[in-house]
């Protein structure tokens, strides 16, 4: 079976690093982009940027570049999204998503919520 | 970037009601439009690739159509169960992006 596994909630303080992870299984984990989605509370999905992980080539949406560092470790089938100072504005449901043979994203993690409070 | 604005934001409407959503992008994008749905609670769902290629294992009642810049969504015959929220997304150019979203609640 094809999936995505993301670690679970996190609840941190306003300048506090973070780093969570998405498995990829039950696929060539090199051979397709994975891409990072937020949906802050009650929101819609917002797109913040895509890591291929054959050769770690990033793009990344201008509104997220600077905020958050996307890596993939292909050893161990796994991308992350990171944080080093968070706030708490990035209270959010961070999805990472397969970007499909046609740019679509056809298969979703679970969701890891984060929480920044102080 | 592209903006993608959908209509409406919000809609309530009877079992058995052909439903449409649009999708109007602010500069052509070809077909590289998709569409998913998120119900609550639950992760983002891919119901339509390329503008109008169905997914294997979504009902034959969602179907997609448009290209270039508009674009459009249509659940034939509601069930209770589509009551969700749907987005659009390109892949015509980075930053890819989604719509905001439209809401579909069932009276």
């Amino acid at each position: 079976e094809v999936q995505l596994v993301q670690s679970g909630a996190e609840v941190k303080k306003p300048g506090e690093s973070l780093k969570i992870s998405c498995k990829g299984s039950g696929y060539s984990f090199t051979s397709y982009w994975i891409g990072w989605v937020r949906q802050m509370p009650g929101k819609g999905l917002e797109w913040m940027g895509i890591i291929y992980p054959g050769d770690s080539d990033t793009r990344y949406s201008p509104s997220f570049q600077g905020q958050v560092t996307i890596s993939a470790d292909k050893s161990i089938s796994t991308a992350y999204l990171q944080w080093s100072s968070l706030k708490a504005s990035d209270t959010a449901m961070y999805y990472c998503a397969r970007l499909g043979v046609v740019d679509a994203f056809d298969i979703w993690g679970q969701g890891t919520m984060v929480t920044v409070s102080s | 970037e592209i903006v993608l604005t959908q209509s409406p934001d919000f809609q309530s409407v009877t079992p058995k009601e052909k439903v449409t959503i649009t999708c109007r992008a602010s500069q052509s994008i070809g077909s590289s439009l998709h569409w998913y749905q998120q119900k609550p609670d639950q992760s983002p769902k891919l119901l339509i690739k390329y503008a109008s290629q169905s997914i294997s294992g979504v009902p034959s009642r969602f179907s997609g159509s448009g290209s270039g810049t508009d674009f459009t969504l249509t659940i034939n015959s509601l069930e209770a169960e589509d009551a969700a929220a749907y987005y659009c997304h390109q892949s015509s150019s980075l930053p890819y992006t989604f719509g905001q979203g439209t809401k579909l609640e069932i009276k």
